[in-house]
């Protein structure tokens, strides 16, 4: 169980063009989804966290207009990330929680290698 | 600013047993450590969590100090599947979720 499904894995564009990426929970309601971002070798950083229904909060150095995420349902959360740039270019993961909260298991998708040519 | 640390690679032979450590110095009082594993190109998968004392699940155990400041994950007789980056999380303020900087754990046949 606990199932979390991310799509595409990978996508390759020219910059300038915006990406959305979905993150959806299969097999349970997500009331809190998280989005990640690694880079080679490193660890994850925390981008925002999204509540469903609410607006998402982001982080420190993350530019809300250029990362749009939208937890619309228990079940989906999608980031777009517009006029993408070589320098977006990175791994992207989300994860799931079915409570609030920080502290809970999280469980992540298998991420979205994105990149801008 | 607030800040965890595991060693950044480990190596050990199939059939041992590894510990790694994390140093969490700015844990809040009611938080949780976990910790994760990750496969290259994949998104991380749960292991363990816990609070204090130990914890043990049919894959690891948790070791957490009184003091809380650091954790130990312990993987039995690990097998050449274990070969992974294993991950540390604590929220500790002000910095919120914070994930350790990682270690590479390789396994020798």
């Amino acid at each position: 169980g606990a199932v979390v499904s991310q799509h595409p894995s990978w996508v390759i564009c020219k910059s300038g063009t915006s990406v959305k990426i979905e993150c959806r929970s299969l097999d349970f309601q997500a009331t809190t989804m998280f989005w990640y971002r690694q880079f080679p070798k490193q660890s994850l950083m925390l981008m925002a966290t999204s509540n469903e229904g609410s607006k998402a909060t982001y982080e420190q150095g993350v530019e809300k207009d250029k990362f749009l995420i939208n937890h619309a349902s228990l079940t989906l959360s999608t980031l777009t990330v517009t006029s993408a740039h070589p320098e977006d270019s990175s791994f992207y993961i989300c994860s799931a929680s079915w409570r609030e909260g920080f502290n809970q298991p999280q469980h992540f998708g298998d991420g979205t290698r994105l990149s801008i040519l | 600013l607030a800040k965890t640390t595991q060693p950044i690679s480990m190596d050990s032979y199939e059939g041992q047993e590894v510990n790694i450590t994390c140093s969490h110095n700015n844990i809040a009082t009611n938080d949780y450590i976990t910790w994760y594993q990750q496969f290259p190109s994949q998104g991380p998968r749960f292991i363990i969590q816990g609070y204090k004392t130990k914890v043990t699940n049919e894959v690891a155990s948790l070791f957490i100090p009184a003091d809380r400041k650091s954790s130990t994950l312990s993987l039995p007789r690990v097998s050449l599947s274990d070969t992974a980056v294993y991950y540390c999380l604590v929220e500790a303020p002000p910095d919120k979720l914070i994930f350790g900087t990682g270690t590479r754990l390789q396994v020798f046949p």
